[in-house]
């Protein structure tokens, strides 16, 4: 059974904070972890599929890194702003289950 | 470009009827998968089909099924439907599988009463 874990489960930040979260799966038979922000009543959005060890992505004030050797990413929120809040996924995927196997999420407010 | 459509988006079944759900994906894409939600739990994996082939299955019972047509349009069906059935539904398009971005849809959302 493939774990994805994520932490914080929650975190409640104020307008222009930076914040951090992390992902954490198995180390074997990794072949993409992706990243996705799901707001309120939409659809989850794609952030990031990261393949590579040592991978950084970067969208807007939003960046990722990879380790695959130790199992981890990190997702960065630089300046964080209220429509920031939304719960972000993480989600692993390895090519010999094709299936992606995802986190429970951190749900992140952000407020004035 | 339209998005990942999905039907019906709200609907409400008793314990014991069955359920059809449908996914239209985003034109071109021919893989679709289906995500379970419910709370507390992070989205569960129920199938993916590409191609009109079924190409993994998730850790649920036979009473969830699923088919894509030629079109690449999906369905699943619930059968039996139970209490704990009640989620939120979520499908997902890509053009080659998960190892990709893949694109979801709104969701169905079902509640068994």
């Amino acid at each position: 059974i493939l774990n994805v874990e994520q932490s914080p489960q929650s975190l409640h930040v104020q307008e222009g904070d930076s914040t951090n979260f992390t992902c954490s799966f198995p180390s074997s038979n990794f072949y993409a972890l992706h990243w996705y922000r799901w707001e309120t009543a939409k659809s989850p959005e794609a952030l990031f599929v990261m393949t590579l060890n040592g991978d950084e992505k970067k969208k807007g004030r939003i960046s990722a890194t990879l380790n695959t050797k130790e199992g981890y990413s990190y997702l960065y929120i630089k300046g964080s702003q209220p429509e920031d809040s939304a719960t972000y996924l993480c989600a692993f995927y390895t090519g010999t289950a094709s299936k992606l196997t995802f986190g429970t999420g951190t749900r992140l407010q952000v407020t004035l | 470009k339209a998005g990942v459509t999905q039907t019906p988006r709200y609907l409400i079944k008793t314990r014991g009827q069955q359920v059809t759900l449908s996914c239209s994906p985003i034109s071109g894409h021919r893989s679709v998968s289906w995500y379970q939600q419910t709370p507390g739990q992070g989205l569960q994996f129920l199938f993916e089909y590409f191609s009109e082939t079924q190409r993994n299955k998730g850790n649920f019972p036979g009473r969830f099924s699923g088919r894509q047509f030629s079109n690449s349009r999906s369905e699943m069906n619930v059968s039996t439907l139970e209490l704990g059935d009640s989620a939120l539904y979520l499908c997902a398009s890509s053009p080659s599988g998960s190892g990709n971005t893949i694109y979801f849809g709104e969701g169905s959302w079902l509640t068994v009463v």
